[in-house]
């Protein structure tokens, strides 16, 4: 079985500032594949970043990057220049070979103007 | 194109109606998954279809019935649902159901039951 943890519940930030959310997982597998998600009041989960466990370079997209720690099980993602519409539910979620995709339980972003 | 889309986006129903969901993907995914999402909590996993044949039931209750018409269309049919059934309702796809999958989720579907 496959965990997820994230330990921030909730995180604020500066607009234009940077913050970095956490995220742990546990799993026995070598193959899978790691997810940020982000849920706006709109209530769309919208694909924020992709890490695949066997690539040792982080992923980024644009403002957004991930620190993958293989070794450590760990996958928090920083974001850049935080801005307003940043603001949203943030949840770290992982996939291995016949598994579901396995959430945490979400840490909810603030960003103040 | 990433597009998903959920209709309706709100639903209010008492709990001797019947009423559905739908979804629909014009990304050639086959791959289909329903969730549902209580506030503030992750979304859990009800069912999901791969080339159209029901592959996954998460124990979900008969009340709930599923229906995927074609490889683009995903239905899930209420009937006699319980005032805990209220949720947001999300459907998503994705290219084959394979765990190398990204799934794309749509915006859901807010279902109150009185």
């Amino acid at each position: 079985a496959q965990t997820v943890t994230q330990s921030q519940p909730e995180m604020s930030v500066q607009e234009a500032e940077t913050v970095t959310l956490s995220c742990t997982y546990d799993t026995s597998e070598s193959d899978y594949y790691l997810f940020w998600y982000k849920q706006p009041p709109s209530r769309q989960m919208i694909l924020v970043i992709r890490q695949e466990a066997y690539k040792q370079q982080n992923a980024t997209e644009n403002r957004f990057s991930v620190n993958f720690q293989k070794a450590a099980k760990s996958f928090s993602l920083k974001i850049s220049d935080s801005q307003l519409g940043d603001a949203a539910m943030y949840f770290c979620a992982s996939r291995t070979s016949g598994s579901r995709l396995t959430f945490g339980e979400g840490t909810q972003l603030t960003v103040n103007p | 194109d990433t597009e998903v889309t959920q209709t309706p986006k709100h639903l209010v129903m008492g709990m001797t109606n019947k009423k559905s969901l739908k979804c629909e993907q014009h990304m050639g995914h086959r791959a289909m998954y329903w969730y549902k999402q209580k506030a503030k909590k992750p979304p859990e996993l009800m069912f999901v279809y791969s080339y159209e044949k029901l592959s996954i039931n998460e124990s979900v209750p008969s009340r709930f019935s599923p229906e995927c018409p074609n490889s683009s269309l995903l239905n899930l049919h209420l009937h006699a649902l319980q005032p805990e059934d209220s949720a947001l309702y999300l459907c998503a796809s994705s290219q084959e159901g394979d765990h190398t999958d990204t799934q794309y989720f749509g915006p859901g579907t807010r279902l109150t039951v009185l």
